[in-house]
């Protein structure tokens, strides 16, 4: 079955780095996603990982994928105000040959900026 | 380039009521989802349509449905609204399968009183 966790909520000084974790059961997830929601906004993607990789930068951002242990987590380097959201992890379990997969997401954490 | 439009964002229904939402995907994309984000349950996956035709869907009553028209924008309907149907319902479209091309909607805040 499919079961997506994270802890709920996170607060860390500005210029500090945040790591946001995640936890999923389904072992055939072929992606695995970070995205980010602003009050009254949608969600925004981040970055994502393909299942075969370890670890994928994107500028302040880090992946990292243990497989064997099934957890995702992501790093954010030099935390500023702006960084201040809900973080949802997801996951899908297969490419389509076009379109949206049936994305999965965690409980989403709050992280919280102190200046 | 316009993003993905969701109408109306705001809406009070009350008990009983039908409710239908619209979104328009950003242009040339064929597929759209719909997810429902609660407090309690998270966001959870409704259904997803691609020309026209319904290729996915989650674990919701049959009083949630949607349709998909020629020009790709999409609908949901909700009958017989219940107090647990209050929601942020979000809208993504996407133009082929990779993850970079899927983009949501600011969503359309549901309140059932």
């Amino acid at each position: 079955g499919e079961d997506v966790e994270q802890s709920l909520f996170l607060s860390v000084r500005e210029g500090d780095s945040s790591v946001i974790n995640c936890t999923y059961t389904d072992s055939s997830s072929t992606y695995l996603y970070w995205y980010k929601q602003e009050p009254g906004a949608g969600l925004q993607l981040l970055t994502y990982i393909f299942s075969n990789m370890d670890m994928k930068q994107d500028q302040r951002l880090t992946v990292l994928l243990n497989k064997k242990d099934k957890h995702l987590s992501l790093r954010i380097a030099d935390t500023q105000t702006g960084d201040s959201a809900i973080y949802f992890c997801a996951e899908s379990t297969g490419v389509s040959n076009f379109g949206n997969e049936k994305l999965t997401f965690g409980t989403g954490t709050r992280l919280t900026i102190i200046p | 380039k316009a993003g993905v439009t969701q109408t109306p964002r705001y809406l009070i229904k009350t008990r009983g009521q039908q409710v239908t939402l619209s979104c328009s995907p950003i242009s040339g994309h064929r597929s759209v989802s719909w997810y429902q984000q609660t407090p309690g349950q998270g966001l959870q996956f409704l259904f997803e349509y691609f020309s026209e035709t319904q290729r996915n869907k989650g674990n919701f009553p049959g009083r949630f449905s949607g349709r998909q028209f020629s020009n790709s924008r999409s609908e949901m309907n909700v009958s017989t609204l219940e107090l647990g149907d209050s929601a942020l319902y979000l809208c993504a479209s996407s133009l082929t399968s990779s993850p970079e091309s899927q983009f949501f909607g600011p969503g359309t805040r549901l309140t059932v009183l």
